[in-house]
């Protein structure tokens, strides 16, 4: 199943409300997981089965989504967000998308 | 605290075999299925191959089926991933997960380099 993310870059200023877009191609029944990277680190969990927080991440990240279209929302964005990214559906096997680099104005 | 620490990575010339290990801490290593991960210079992610928590099953993508094998030993709480007849698209940060939907702890990554 493709996953297609946008934008591939985004930039925000600290205080904003960041949405972050993820396309499936086909639905995958809210098995989709979101995922921070920042430079030089692994991969972080953040959301899983579409809208659930991870134990430990802050409240200020949350999921929504149906179907085939998926969005990542920070409601107010921290300099310490700036970071790549990514969604994975596990609907069926696994793929990601191609990341979201996100970045202060 | 869960800890994943990856080894066995370098350099290897195409065609050539390489065995990644990931010692596991922290956590009931028998409870969980496990993954290996990879993500090429400046790319996304990649999934590369699964195993149950009792090692009784595997699976892999295309890319890597027939080349790869995963495998555990439960009783060192350690994952392998076993690399054969290696190609240059190989070359990767390789990162050892648990769990085999999403992935909620990540090592940090071993780095392997296909190149003559």
């Amino acid at each position: 199943i493709q996953m297609t993310q946008s934008p591939s870059l985004l930039s925000a200023s600290v205080g904003d409300r960041v949405t972050l877009s993820c396309k499936a191609g086909q639905n995958i029944n809210n098995y989709l997981a979101w995922y921070q990277q920042k430079l030089g680190e692994a991969p972080k969990l953040l959301i899983y089965n579409a809208n659930s927080l991870q134990t430990g991440i802050p409240s200020r990240f949350s999921g929504s989504g149906s179907g085939t279209d998926y969005t990542l929302t920070i409601s107010s964005l921290q300099p310490e967000d700036v970071a790549t990214y990514f969604c994975q559906q596990y609907n069926s096997w696994t793929t990601f998308g191609s990341g979201t680099k996100l970045e202060i104005k | 605290e869960v800890q994943l620490v990856e080894s066995g990575g370098g350099l290897v010339q195409p065609g050539r075999s390489l065995k990644l290990s990931c010692v596991a801490s922290g956590f009931t290593f028998n409870n969980y299925w496990m993954t290996w991960i990879r993500q090429a210079p400046g790319k996304g992610l990649e999934w590369v191959a699964s195993i149950t928590n009792t090692g009784g099953s595997t699976y892999y993508p295309d890319s890597v089926k027939g080349r790869f094998t995963i495998s555990r030993d439960n009783a060192k709480s350690t994952l392998y991933l076993q690399m054969n007849s290696l190609r240059s698209e190989d070359t990767a940060t390789y990162y050892c997960t648990r769990e085999g939907n999403y992935f909620d702890y990540w090592g940090q990554g071993v780095m392997v380099t296909v190149s003559s």
